[in-house]
């Protein structure tokens, strides 16, 4: 299996666009995570799914976000309009019952 | 509001050193407790999984024990090497898998 495949790896991307992050979850796994890390809040949670459905989008920072699992091997997270603040390295990850998350290699968003 | 913490928050060590590090988390409604290695400009990578009140695991030089009743983990690092190097995080999942990290120890270990 190649892992958890998120694209693109880096993403520049200039204010008021809209963006689109992209993950394939490990075949087989039933969960999908979205994070993002920055250096004041670490890694938080954005929003999970269990079986394509989403379950909490409590992470989600405000509308700009929404986040789409269309079917098992696939999923977005999308920002529009993007903004500075929303610069970070966003990260999916997979599982199969929260058995251990296996991580994808992160989308590095720069707005400006 | 769930919250994992973890300390210390960074720690510098010379080789050789055995090291220690605690995760502290909410102790209702656990479901398990991970255990990560971040390296720089990488992925985090699963350590461990630990999802019964006792538990000890052990990977090479690396362990782990948990106390879900009090709400704590340790990971411990025995002879540490200059390639230990890294953040090691912990993330609590709770029965619904919601899960949230902790903020990380950074451990450095001096050749």
């Amino acid at each position: 299996d190649a892992g958890v495949i998120q694209s693109p790896r880096h993403e520049v991307t200039e204010m008021g666009q809209e963006v689109t992050l992209r993950c394939k979850p490990i075949s087989g796994h039933n969960s999908l995570f979205w994070y993002r890390q920055t250096m004041m809040r670490g890694l938080e949670l954005l929003i999970y799914f269990n079986n394509n459905v989403p379950i909490d989008d409590s992470g989600m920072p405000e509308d700009r976000f929404s986040a789409k699992m269309p079917n098992a091997s696939f999923s977005t997270l999308k920002i529009q309009p993007s903004e500075p603040r929303d610069s970070a390295v966003y990260f999916c990850a997979s599982s199969l019952w929260g058995y251990g998350y296996t991580f994808g290699s992160g989308t590095r968003l720069t707005v400006v | 509001i769930l919250n994992v913490e973890q300390s210390p928050q960074s720690l510098h060590v010379q080789e050789g050193d055995s090291t220690n590090f605690t995760c502290s988390f909410p102790s209702s409604n656990f479901y398990a407790l991970h255990w990560y290695r971040w390296e720089t400009a990488k992925s985090p990578e699963a350590l461990f999984v630990m999802t019964l009140n006792g538990d000890e695991k052990k990977k090479g030089r690396i362990s782990a024990t948990l106390n879900t009743k009090e709400g704590y983990s340790y990971l411990y690092i025995k002879g540490s090497q200059p390639e230990d190097s890294a953040t090691y995080l912990c993330a609590f999942m709770d029965g619904g898998f919601k899960t949230i990290f902790g903020a990380g120890t950074r451990l450095f270990v001096k050749a």
